[in-house]
């Protein structure tokens, strides 16, 4: 089946950039996000990119995706004490489907100050 | 205010005894799903629901029953829990069938300890 790959723990300094990696391999997904649970609270998406595009950007946040490796990666650029959360990658089929999306088992970010 | 509820946020039973977590969406989504969160395993599809009386398992089915009769309710049902169900559960849900890119919306979760 579909499985999804990520270091647990990334510590950073506030004010240097993040870089959060993950690894699939569903060589036919369609969709991957990221998504951010902070303590306490469900995962809100972050952003997502379409298998076809390499980058997407928005504002600090960088998607990196190389469809060849199945590597996708999260650059915060910019890194607060706010930005202190579990970082999810998941895919969306249609391997499994369209309506299955599959977690990462998710990367803690801590910020130190 | 478009959300996801679940109730209880925190459940502490014994072993063996029904409980039911339930789950309710405000936002006419026709997707409703339930995933199980344990540490250095990420969240796990327990089961889901494209649509009202439509159900199927996810990956980690064993042990829960759901049912869908409701567009808006999607309860999670633990006919006889064990201590292995402990876990962080999280109900989600989305608009359509998975056919273009839509977002999942999170409950804040239910945290289930099974003594």
């Amino acid at each position: 089946g579909e499985d999804v790959e990520q270091s647990l723990f990334l510590s950073v300094r506030e004010g240097d950039s993040s870089v959060i990696n993950c690894t699939y391999t569903d060589s036919s997904s369609t969709y991957l996000y990221w998504y951010k649970q902070e303590p306490g609270a469900g995962l809100q998406l972050l952003t997502y990119i379409f298998s076809n595009m390499d980058m997407k950007q928005d504002q600090r946040l960088t998607v990196l995706l190389n469809k060849k490796d199945k590597h996708l990666s999260l650059r915060i650029a910019d890194t607060q004490t706010g930005d202190s959360a579990i970082y999810f990658c998941a895919e969306r089929g249609p391997s499994g489907g369209y309506q299955k999306v599959t977690f990462g088992t998710g990367t803690k970010l801590q910020v130190i100050p | 205010e478009a959300q996801v509820t679940q109730n209880p946020r925190y459940l502490i039973t014994v072993t063996g005894k029904k409980l039911t977590v339930t789950c309710s969406q405000n936002m006419n989504h026709e997707y409703m799903s339930w995933y199980r969160q344990d540490p250095g395993l990420g969240l796990r599809q327990i089961y889901y629901s494209m649509n009202v009386e439509v159900t199927d398992k996810g990956d980690v089915p064993e042990g829960y029953k759901v049912s869908r009769k409701e567009k808006r309710n999607f309860p999670l049902i633990l006919e006889s829990p064990s201590p292995n169900q402990t876990s962080l559960y999280f109900c989600a849900s989305s608009n359509g069938q998975g056919r273009s890119n839509e977002k999942l919306f999170f409950g804040s979760g239910t945290q289930l300890s099974v003594l």
